[in-house]
């Protein structure tokens, strides 16, 4: 079965604090993909960033960079100096094919990140 | 290019009512998709069409029905409001081909009394 956890429900942190978002999945697929989402208090959900299972190259955008690690099913998200902009809740989820054709994405709950002033 | 937008973008039901939400998409995707969001539970896959005129159900289906006549267009009808359909009702869309991003539209927040 196909699964997220994002363990951490809640952090706060105060403004130009690096921290580190936690994502850890579970497939029995060996092609898939992992997303990392959005959610400002405005309530959409923005896109961030997409990496297939062959890719394990960590990648950095900005502020922003992922660490992706097979061997323990992880996709950690990094924000370095965080400003207070950052705040929202952020998904991590997994692509997970459907028959029939297309995919849905499984995702995690969630965490909500705050960063003071 | 507006993308994936959504209608109404608030709703009041009372129990027994029914209600067509709607979501269009202009970047010709193939791939429509509608998800529910509750507190503490992240999304969760309503409905989802692979093209024009074709629909499955996904993981919590029950309740609602969905029609795509137009490959622009997805519906999700409730035909018998609940409570337990509060929610934020996001569709997404994405292109064909492997494993593709989903974009999401701005959501309907829909509230069942």
């Amino acid at each position: 079965a196909q699964k997220v956890t994002q363990a951490q429900t809640e952090i706060s942190v105060v403004e130009k604090e690096d921290v580190t978002l936690d994502c850890v999945y579970e497939t029995r697929d060996t092609t898939y993909y992992l997303f990392w989402y959005k959610q400002p208090p405005s309530g959409e959900l923005v896109f961030l960033i997409r990496r297939n299972s062959f890719d394990e190259q960590n990648e950095i955008s900005g502020r922003y960079s992922w660490n992706f690690q097979k061997s323990t099913s992880s996709f950690n998200f990094t924000i370095t100096a965080s400003q207070v902009v950052d705040s929202a809740v952020y998904f991590c989820a997994l692509s997970v094919r459907l028959t029939g054709g297309g995919n849905k994405l499984t995702f995690g709950t969630g965490t909500q990140l705050k960063v003071e002033l | 290019n507006a993308g994936v937008t959504q209608t109404p973008k608030f709703r009041v039901l009372k129990t027994g009512q029914s209600m067509t939400l709607l979501c269009a998409q202009d970047m010709n995707h193939e791939y429509m998709y509608w998800y529910r969001q509750d507190p503490g539970m992240g999304l969760r896959l309503i409905h989802y069409s692979v093209g024009e005129g074709t629909t499955a159900k996904g993981e919590v289906p029950d309740g609602y029905n969905v029609s795509r006549l137009k490959k622009q267009n997805f519906l999700l009808g409730l035909e018998s409001a609940a409570p337990s359909q509060t929610s934020v009702y996001f569709c997404a869309s994405r292109p064909q081909g492997p494993q593709e991003t989903q974009y999401f539209g701005p959501g309907t927040r829909l509230l069942v009394l």
